[in-house]
């Protein structure tokens, strides 16, 4: 049982690249959200998922897309990469709200 | 907006004493559950204590408790009997769970109070 696995683990970028972050989980839940925690700050909501096909914005979605074609995947895509989407990503996953939220090991993605 | 605030932006206690994180949000949803989740530096996320709004008993797990003041919108942490391995950064967080409401579903977390614990 993996839980929620997070890839990549680490990741350079390049000014203007695009990427993809991917977020697998294998406890079949309904509920998953995309964060950032730049350094020393809290976890910002970039963009969230009640369910397959259902996704909307959080409180920083721009510079950042999402699909949820199925209950297992959630990825994130970064299109032209800016120094100030520098930051860790977190994927976090729960079965019902108000129930425990499952995270990835999280991506440190560097812009330069 | 849903916000959550932590102003303590730093904390510390001496081993075996006590110790409270403050928290705040706002929100006019009437359902929701609040969390306290706990980072060490390895930054995993770690539930601590979850609250459900609707009950008015404080939630105890252990060494954690909580004080909720529903009217006040707040809710803090209190650590008992300070552990080293209790260092960590800290997030208050809550979730609405209102079907109707335009932000259900959504986990908003605060700034973080970063825990520093004294031998």
């Amino acid at each position: 049982n993996a839980g929620v696995t997070q890839t990549p683990k680490f990741r350079i970028l390049k000014i203007g690249q695009s990427m993809t972050l991917q977020c697998a989980q294998d406890m079949n839940h309904n509920y998953m959200y995309w964060y950032r925690q730049d350094p020393g700050m809290g976890l910002k909501l970039i963009y969230y998922s009640v369910g397959a096909g259902i996704t909307d914005k959080g409180e920083v979605p721009n510079g950042y897309n999402v699909s949820r074609s199925t209950t297992e995947y959630f990825p994130l895509r970064l299109e032209l990469a800016a120094p100030s989407q520098t930051s860790v990503y977190f994927c976090a996953t729960f079965g019902r709200v108000g129930t425990e939220a499952f995270f990835g090991q999280g991506t440190r993605l560097t812009v330069v | 907006a849903q916000t959550v605030t932590q102003s303590q932006p730093e904390m510390s206690v001496q081993e075996a004493e006590t110790v409270t994180l403050s928290c705040t949000y706002d929100t006019s949803e009437s359902d929701y559950y609040l969390f306290w989740y706990k980072q060490p530096p390895s930054r995993q996320m770690i539930l601590v204590i979850r609250q459900e709004a609707y009950k008015q008993q404080n939630a105890t797990e252990n060494r954690f408790s909580v004080n909720f003041q529903k009217a006040a919108k707040s809710f803090s942490l209190k650590i008992s009997d300070s552990q080293l391995g209790d260092a960590a950064m800290y997030f208050c967080a809550y979730a609405i769970t209102n079907a109707g409401g335009t932000s259900y579903g959504k986990l908003t977390f605060g700034q973080g109070t970063i825990l520093t614990v004294h031998p």
